[in-house]
């Protein structure tokens, strides 16, 4: 079974432009998750989608961060336009459906290392 | 957001010896997660305790959920240079997002 993808690996671009970043969860997974690591700091929630619908977004850290998940498959998050403080990792992870009484185990793709200039 | 802190941050011991690694909060977490990061990859879970109290064991490792699902801790026996890496605990908070520690970078020397 393949797991969670992200693509591109590495991305450095500069100041005030917009990149792209795409995660492919594992099939089947409805949840899927966005984190982020920056430099020294731990790895903190973005957003978590349930199929195609943004459950909470409570880790957004501004509006110049825009995710989709078109068709509950994979998502995209775009940062637009990028500044200096957006350098960092950025982790995708999915996770199955999961009943009441069970938790929540969540895979995690290699993780964008962005890089703002 | 409930927090994690997780110590030490970084740890070096010989081969052979024992060691363990922390993860307290002041928060009640539905169930505790840990994870180890090799450079380049993602976190790759280890294992999930979920009851107050419970112990689980991976082999060498040895991970305890404390009775009050605050704290957790991971103590490895017999360290050996392929333990050597990035170990995150992860707090599931709301059945929903993982908050993370800083992570214990762990280095086994032969």
């Amino acid at each position: 079974e393949a797991g969670v993808t992200q693509f591109p690996s590495h991305s450095v671009i500069e100041k005030g432009q917009t990149v792209t970043l795409r995660c492919d969860p594992i099939s089947g997974h409805d949840n899927l998750y966005w984190y982020r690591r920056v430099m020294g700091k731990e790895i903190k929630f973005l957003l978590h989608f349930v199929k195609e619908s943004k459950q909470d977004e409570s880790g957004m850290p501004n509006n110049r961060f825009l995710a989709e998940r078109t068709g509950g498959t994979y998502s995209t998050l775009k940062v637009q336009p990028a500044e200096l403080e957006d350098s960092g990792v950025y982790f995708c992870a999915s996770s199955p459906m999961f009943g009441q009484g069970s938790y929540n185990e969540q895979f995690f793709g290699p993780g964008t290392r962005l890089t703002v200039l | 957001t409930q927090l994690l802190e997780q110590s030490p941050q970084f740890l070096s011991i010989q081969e052979g010896e024992n060691l363990t690694v922390y993860c307290n909060s002041s928060s009640v977490f539905s169930s505790l997660q840990w994870y180890r990061q090799e450079p380049g990859e993602g976190p790759v879970l280890l294992v999930t305790v979920v009851t107050g109290g419970e112990v689980k064991k991976l082999k060498r490792l040895t991970f305890q959920f404390g009775d009050a699902r605050k704290d957790s801790s991971l103590h490895i026996t017999a360290a050996q240079t392929g333990d050597t890496g990035l170990y995150l605990c992860a707090g599931e908070e709301g059945a929903q997002k993982l908050v993370f520690g800083q992570g214990t970078r762990l280095t086994i020397n032969p």
